[in-house]
């Protein structure tokens, strides 16, 4: 079973500057996760799709991140302008979710992720 | 929200010694404890996982203690392999469907051959 692609694995940009990375789920999980994995941090959620809609967006800074996940697979995650401090790892993660309560098929399964350096 | 912490940020052990990471949390309503290890350049794996109904979890040279009414749980990796060496991340989620997972800090783990 395929994994979790998520591209680019690495991406240098300039302050101001936008950028998009782009994930993959594992083929027929309904519920993808971004977050954002600052150095030295363990990861903080970002954002959660349910199929093409939004369930959790509150710790997305709306002002400069938007992500999308138009027919319910692919997903991208833009920043645009970008500073300093989102210079991180960008993980991209999905789950089964059947909606029911069963543990094993919401284990959630990550990415490689996407370094950032904002310079 | 939920708050986790965990403790060492650090850790070094002798191969074959035992290692223990351990973690608190804030919401008494959280209900799943799942454990990732993350090796360099790689994304979190799940190792292991525990559902507040059970008070301690065995998976081979693996096992995660809960103490609910001290809102705790610990990793604990016994006959430790130069493998084992990674970052390791302790999570809560309030949800039974665990979404929503909050992170602990991670603990920098190296076994020492």
């Amino acid at each position: 079973e395929a994994g979790v692609a998520q591209s680019p694995r690495y991406k240098i940009i300039e302050k101001r500057q936008s950028v998009a990375f782009w994930c993959n789920p594992i083929s027929g999980h309904a519920t993808l996760y971004w977050y954002q994995q600052i150095l030295g941090q363990g990861p903080k959620l970002l954002i959660q799709f349910q199929n093409n809609g939004v369930v959790d967006d509150s710790q997305l800074p709306k002002d400069r991140f938007s992500a999308e996940r138009l027919k319910g697979v692919d997903s991208t995650l833009k920043i645009q302008p970008a500073k300093l401090e989102d210079s991180a790892v960008y993980l991209c993660a999905s789950s089964l979710d059947t909606g029911l309560l069963d543990l094993a098929k919401n284990i959630q399964y990550f990415g490689a992720g996407t370094r950032l350096s904002v310079l | 929200g939920e708050n986790v912490e965990q403790h060492p940020s650090t850790l070094s052990v002798q191969e074959g010694d035992s290692a223990v990471i351990k973690c608190t949390y804030s919401d008494s309503a959280s209900n799943y404890f799942p454990w990732y290890k993350q090796e360099l350049g790689k994304g979190p794996q799940l190792i292991i996982d525990i559902r507040s109904n059970v008070g301690e979890k065995k998976d081979q040279r693996i096992a995660v203690t809960l103490n609910k009414t001290a809102k705790h749980f610990s990793l604990h990796i016994t006959e430790t392999q130069p493998e084992d060496s990674a970052v390791y991340f302790c999570a809560a989620s309030v949800r039974p469907s665990a979404r929503q997972l909050t992170f602990g800090s991670g603990t920098q783990l190296t076994v020492l051959p």
